[in-house]
């Protein structure tokens, strides 16, 4: 059974980078679709975009000008780097398996902007 | 971007009573449309996939139904378990993927 778990920072400065990782457990991220998906406070939820094979992104057109989606195979981890952050960028971020509809998700990792 | 509106938005229903929920796109998603369960503090799970195939270890209760714009969830018969919060999700090839704004189960 597949499992996936997001890491990093829960709180990121104003017009910082937010960064986070996701650690995939139980398989390989070769040959599969990897989302990132995220939610806000009481809200509901926002596709970011997804990578395959390493050389195949589609991002969310609201985010795409700040959003990049990365794998490292040597790692089965894939990565999600947003810039500059605001307020709005406040969420509950996951990382899910597929492209389309998503069967496997992390447990999220909830990340904070503020001064 | 293709908009789902959900309805209602909050469902209020006792154990063993049957739950219709709808999402309506606003404009046609033929029927890649899926149907996720949230409980609080937890990562959504998928019910639905492709309007009506249950994914896998889903229980018969909750099925699906719909094409093009309107679509419904229908759990039969509501168990202790079931009160979440509910969202429907398109997968149109031209627009990027959306999610609805939830209806909340709860228990009346």
């Amino acid at each position: 059974q597949v499992q996936l778990q997001e890491s990093g920072p829960g709180l990121v400065k104003p017009s910082e980078t937010l960064s986070l990782t996701c650690s995939v457990f139980g398989g390989s991220i070769s040959g599969y679709y990897w989302t990132w998906i995220r939610q806000p406070p009481g809200k509901g939820l926002e596709w970011i975009g997804y990578i395959f094979n390493s050389g195949s992104t589609n991002y969310n057109p609201s985010l795409k000008s700040r959003v990049t989606i990365s794998e490292d195979t040597s790692k089965n981890q894939i990565s999600l780097k947003l810039t500059s952050v605001t307020a709005a960028d406040t969420a509950v971020y996951y990382c899910a398996r597929d492209r389309d509809y998503f069967h496997y998700w992390g447990q999220g990792a909830p990340v904070t902007v503020s001064s | 971007e293709i908009v789902l509106t959900q309805s209602p938005a909050t469902l209020s229903l006792s154990p063993g009573e049957r739950a219709t929920l709808s999402c309506r796109a606003s404009q046609s998603v033929s029927r890649y449309l899926a149907w996720y369960q949230q409980k609080p503090g937890r990562a959504p799970r998928l019910l639905i996939e492709d309007t009506s195939n249950r994914a896998t270890g889903i229980p018969a209760r909750f099925s699906g139904s719909g094409s093009g714009t309107d679509f419904t969830l229908t759990i039969s018969s509501l168990e202790p378990e079931d009160f979440a919060v509910y969202y429907c999700q398109q997968r149109s090839n031209w627009s990027p993927f959306t999610f609805g704004g939830g209806t909340k189960v709860e228990i009346k």
